[in-house]
């Protein structure tokens, strides 16, 4: 069982970018997924939620910013980070979420991708 | 919102027990995780629904809940349990929240 992430780099605010996270082992479409971020030497920070019907949620500090998605088809989920600000800077990570209500956690995590907001 | 306090550092010697506290309002009636995550690496899961380790997890490792605090317990502590631990909980309002952190230094 993998996640594997691509995207993420410099980006100047104001700006979008769209984090990809591909899943191996297990299937996107019948798994609650999720998004968490840390700030550089901060803690985490959970920003947004995918259940397995196609519900989403995110934290207030990004929503309506942030848009979380799924192609079943590629096995992948997606985030896209649309008016980018500083604050946003941050490793991101995908993970796994075995229930969506914190029972069992996040047991599957993808190896992290940088995202820098700066002009 | 709701908000998880951990203390920033905890220092324990080689085979001591470490004890890692995290506090919240009525956070005795939530389940709590614990994430373990290295330097340069991804959080890994340690514990769940409070008490719970997932297979692979040492018996080392161990939680509870009661109250307004939940604690990971590091029983017999190894060198490579020198990490930053974060407790999570999920909110009805906020969906999930983390912890502040909780640096762990083996001496």
């Amino acid at each position: 069982v993998q996640l594997v992430q691509t995207g993420g780099g410099l980006i100047p605010p104001g700006g979008s970018l769209r984090l990809s996270c591909a899943a191996s082992g297990l299937t996107v479409g019948s798994n609650y997924m999720t998004w968490v971020r840390q700030p550089p030497g901060k803690g985490l920070e959970w920003v947004s939620i995918l259940y397995g019907g196609g519900r989403t949620y995110y934290a207030d500090s990004v929503k309506g910013r942030f848009t979380f998605s799924r192609d079943i088809s590629k096995n992948t989920v997606y985030l896209q980070l649309n008016s980018l600000r500083a604050e946003d800077t941050a490793v991101y990570y995908c993970a796994r979420d075995l229930d969506g209500g914190g029972y069992y956690g996040m047991d599957v995590w993808g190896q992290g991708t940088t995202v820098t907001v700066s002009s | 919102s709701y908000a998880l306090t951990q203390p920033p550092s905890v220092s324990v010697s080689p085979g001591q027990t470490a004890y890692i506290t995290c506090s919240g309002e009525n956070l005795g009636r939530k389940y709590v995780c614990w994430y373990q995550q290295k330097p340069g690496q991804s959080p890994v899961l340690v514990i769940y629904q409070d008490a719970k380790r997932p297979s692979g997890i040492p018996e080392r490792f161990s939680g509870s809940n009661s109250g307004n605090t939940a604690t990971l317990t590091i029983s017999g502590t190894q060198a490579m349990d020198e990490a930053d631990y974060y407790c999570q909980a999920w909110d009805t309002s906020a969906h999930y929240v983390f912890g502040t952190g909780t640096k762990v230094t083996v001496l």
